[in-house]
Parts: C-alpha cells; sequence; structure tokens
C-alpha cells in the first residue's frame, strides 16, 4: 500500500533561518504528492502538489518543494521562516483505495519557531 | 467564494449517544469526504460522497455513516458514541472524486469531545 512518513515529530527553527520538513513516500509508480499545512484549531491548506514535470514545486507563502525519484523523497523548503509558519505540516500521497484515489496522509512535523 | 463551513464547531457528548456532523461544500463541489484526526492516529479517511453516491470508505465500524444530499451537503453520523470517537473530524470538499491529483478543501473542523 501506499505510504508516506514524515521521520521528524518536531522541528525547531529561529525566526529568519531555513526550513526542510522530509517527507518519504512508498508508492510504485509515479506518486502524485502533496504538502499541506494546518495551523491550531483549523482545517488544512494546501501549500502545494506534484505529479508530474519540474521536479521543484513552488507553493503559496514562500514554500518550495523537491521531488527526488531516487531518493523517494519529496521535502518542503522555506529560505527564510516567519513566526506566523508555526503550524502542523503534513505530506500526503494520492493512494488507490477501491478504485479511486484518496489521499494517505503522513503522521505530521510540529514546527516551533523561536523568536 | 465561501469555504468549506462544518457545524457544529465543537461539541461534547456522552458515550453511548449518536451525534450528526454537517458540512457544505464549496459552491460547484460535487464531492465531499470526511477525515477524522486524533493524535494517536493522525489523519484517517472515512468516507467520500459525490453526487449523493458513496463513492469509497475507509477502514471505520459501521457506526460511522453518511449522506449526501442533492444540493452536496453532507452529514455525518456516528452512534453508540465511545470514548476513543473524540476527535476532530475534518470535511472537505473538490470539483471531482477519486482522480489522482485532485484538489482538496478542507473546512476548519467540528471538535467532538466524548465524556
Amino acid at each position: 500500500a501506499q505510504s508516506v512518513t514524515q521521520p521528524d515529530i518536531h522541528i525547531t527553527v529561529s525566526e529568519g533561518a531555513s526550513l526542510e520538513l522530509r517527507c518519504n513516500y512508498s508508492y510504485g509508480a509515479t506518486p502524485y504528492l502533496f504538502w499541506y499545512v494546518q495551523s491550531p484549531g483549523q482545517g488544512l491548506q494546501l501549500l502545494l502538489k506534484y505529479f508530474s514535470g519540474d521536479t521543484l514545486v513552488q507553493g503559496i507563502k514562500g514554500f518550495e518543494a523537491e521531488f527526488k525519484r531516487s531518493q523517494s523523497s519529496f521535502n518542503l523548503r522555506k529560505p527564510s521562516v516567519h513566526w506566523s509558519d508555526a503550524a502542523e505540516y503534513f505530506c500526503a500521497v494520492d493512494s488507490i483505495s477501491g478504485g479511486s484515489y484518496i489521499p494517505t496522509f503522513g503522521r505530521g512535523t510540529s514546527l516551533i519557531v523561536h523568536p | 467564494k465561501a469555504g468549506v463551513t462544518q457545524t457544529p464547531r465543537y461539541l461534547i457528548k456522552t458515550r453511548g449517544q449518536q451525534v450528526t456532523l454537517s458540512c457544505s461544500p464549496i459552491s460547484g463541489h460535487r464531492s465531499v469526504s470526511w477525515y477524522q484526526q486524533t493524535p494517536g492516529q493522525g489523519l484517517q479517511f472515512l468516507f467520500e460522497y459525490f453526487s449523493e453516491t458513496q463513492r469509497n470508505k475507509g477502514n471505520f465500524p459501521g457506526r460511522f455513516s453518511g449522506r449526501q444530499f442533492s444540493n452536496s451537503r453532507s452529514e455525518m453520523n456516528v452512534s453508540t458514541l465511545e470514548l476513543g470517537d473524540s476527535a476532530l473530524y475534518l470535511c472537505a470538499s473538490s470539483l471531482e472524486a477519486g482522480t489522482a491529483g485532485n484538489t482538496i478543501y478542507f473546512g476548519e473542523g467540528s471538535w467532538l469531545t466524548v465524556v
């Protein structure tokens, strides 16, 4: 079955520092990959998605992610973190279930931003 | 345009009771899916509806059910509540259902506490 792993439960960075959140996927074919952000008490918001083409994907809020097939990874990056980026981040892969695609989510990485 | 709206936002129920949660999708979206989010299990897919038909169902007991109306609004019901049903229930809507790379939009969720 398709799955994603987010190895880091928590990440702490200082405001203004760069950020990289890791995501590894398990999927036989070309995966459809997503990153979502969830602010406290809120639903999930799509940051970016990848399913073909350029392996470097630009998203909203200054985020980008790079798809690396050789490493089965889809890491999320941001060059300079703002305090408002503190949130939970979820990587997801579209998985076949019952003949249709549904997203399978990783367990999430909690980002803490120090002033 | 208005996003996905979920009601109620917060509720407390007693073990053994039943609960109904409501979701209004983004205008024009015909697909609605539901997820359960808990600290222990993360985000888990409950079911998906498209044009009033259940298209897919996750691995949850029969106490969890849902339906979709002709205006695409959806409800989910949990009967005979257990303590373990305490969770954030997220609704998401999309234009299509079950296609790879589909962009889904989440509501802010309904926080259910079972005591």
